[in-house]
């Protein structure tokens, strides 16, 4: 089964719009971790933002914010005022269960990826 | 800003030879990790390391991968005898010990003809 979907292969944005990624994800955990990250056609991974499961506000980082919803299992990016910079592939991950120190079981797990354009 | 750097950023290989992927996370970071991600397609766990050993491992690191912090910077990927379905792009993450953020290195380009 599908632990992050997201839904949309590509999506396109007029420059200074706000766009919406979609992500949802699927644990039984009640401890986990919610990832954003940008992949620009250089191919490098670009960490955006971070939700956990237990955070009661909304992360935000500058023109990102994660709408968190908890009870519809859905963590979507929301970019204010998109720039021509922003096209690229985005990413939503998780970390399932508890962060353990010894280190094991903090893999992040992958959804399949959204590409944005930005249009002038 | 400290940042994960990886070497080199692209490498061509024959299929059967080995490979060894150069990584040098932020120095503070205790936690290390390698991912991949086939053209087009999304990024995949290989193996967690701490406290010099692997903590973790998926299914795709089989026994031609194996890992090695060998000082006090560099943690290495070698792929000992290439096939063609390793190419791939390989990136190094790492985590603090502290927080739940890994940050990924530019990666290397796996070409293996």
């Amino acid at each position: 089964a599908q632990k992050i979907t997201q839904t949309q292969p590509g999506m396109f944005v007029q420059e200074k719009e706000a766009v919406t990624l979609d992500c949802t994800y699927d644990t039984s955990d009640q401890s986990y971790g919610l990832f954003w990250y940008k992949q620009p056609s250089s191919g490098e991974m670009i960490f955006l933002i971070y939700q956990g499961s237990y955070d009661e506000q909304n992360a935000t980082e500058g023109r990102y914010s994660l709408n968190f919803q908890k009870a519809r299992k859905s963590a979507n990016l929301v970019i204010s005022a998109s720039q021509l910079g922003d096209s690229a592939m985005y990413f939503c991950a998780m970390r399932e269960g508890r962060v353990l120190f010894s280190g094991g079981y903090n893999k992040l797990i992958f959804g399949a990826g959204t590409r944005l354009a930005v249009h002038p | 800003e400290p940042e994960v750097t990886q070497t080199p950023s692209h490498q061509v290989t024959q299929m059967g030879q080995e490979v060894i992927l150069r990584c040098v996370p932020i120095s503070n970071h205790l936690y290390f990790y390698w991912y991949r991600q086939i053209l087009g397609q999304k990024v995949e766990f290989l193996v967690s390391f701490y406290n010099n050993e692997i903590s973790e491992k998926s299914e795709i690191f089989d026994d031609q991968f194996s890992v090695e912090r060998p000082d006090g910077s560099n943690f290495t990927l070698k792929i000992r005898s290439t096939k063609l379905e390793d190419s791939a792009m390989y990136f190094c993450a790492s985590r603090a010990g502290t927080g739940d953020e890994q940050y990924f290195g530019p990666g290397t380009r796996l070409t293996v003809t």
